[in-house]
């Protein structure tokens, strides 16, 4: 059972990179996630997505853009990196209808931007 | 902005005692509410949800939700060191929307 997979698992970008983060899941869910934690923090929404198409912004949006083409993937894309990007991020997904309450996390990707 | 608030410890308990970690939210509205376990580079696992006042027990851990003071309580009893990790307390606004809200999170130590 592969759940929700990300890549790269780490990666060093310099100031003014761009990347994209790949989410995949396999679980068939509706709901996806992309959450940043910074150290010693909790995780902060940064957007999420209802169902293939649909997208919308969570608590820490500004230099990330996400795109939800199929109900599978779930890509997260930073623009223009900033160290205050470096985290810990991680995509997650559920579907309330199969699973409850219960969000599957990926198993994270650390960015460190220098 | 909606708030969660947890004491960031670390919380250190011996070996078979009772962990209790606290969690305090600023929405009244809230509906939902969870413990994550998060052990160190790891991701957060769900541990126990609760939606109703009251308690809600599953093996060792009891989880505690009393709206009106708008907080909500994990009990871990017979601590053991595999416990050791962060525990994430979240609170979702309502049941259709999947959007939480997390803590910090509380850094507990089980001393053997």
């Amino acid at each position: 059972n592969a759940g929700v997979t990300q890549t790269p698992k780490f990666r060093i970008l310099k100031i003014g990179q761009s990347m994209t983060l790949q989410c995949t899941q396999d679980m068939n869910h509706n709901y996806m996630y992309w959450y940043r934690q910074d150290p010693g923090m909790g995780l902060k929404l940064i957007y999420y997505s209802v169902g293939a198409g649909i997208t919308d912004k969570g608590e820490v949006p500004n230099g990330y853009n996400v795109s939800r083409s199929t109900t599978e993937d779930f890509p997260l894309r930073l623009e223009l990196a900033a160290p205050s990007q470096t985290s810990v991020y991680f995509c997650a997904s559920n579907d309330r209808v199969d699973s409850g309450n219960t969000i599957y996390f990926g198993e994270g990707s650390w960015l460190t931007v220098v | 902005q909606k708030e969660v608030e947890q004491n960031s410890g670390p919380l250190s308990v011996p070996e078979g005692a009772i962990a209790s970690l606290n969690c305090t939210y600023s929405d009244r509205g809230s509906q939902s509410f969870f413990w994550y376990r998060q052990y160190s580079g790891k991701s957060p696992e769900l541990i126990m949800f609760i939606y109703s006042n009251g308690d809600k027990e599953d093996g060792r851990f009891t989880a505690q939700l009393n709206k009106a003071s708008q907080y909500v309580s994990l009990l871990i009893r017979d601590s053991q060191p595999s416990d050791s990790a962060t525990y994430l307390c979240a609170v979702n606004e309502d049941f259709g929307n999947e959007k939480l809200t997390f803590g910090t999170g509380t850094r507990l130590t089980i001393i053997p």
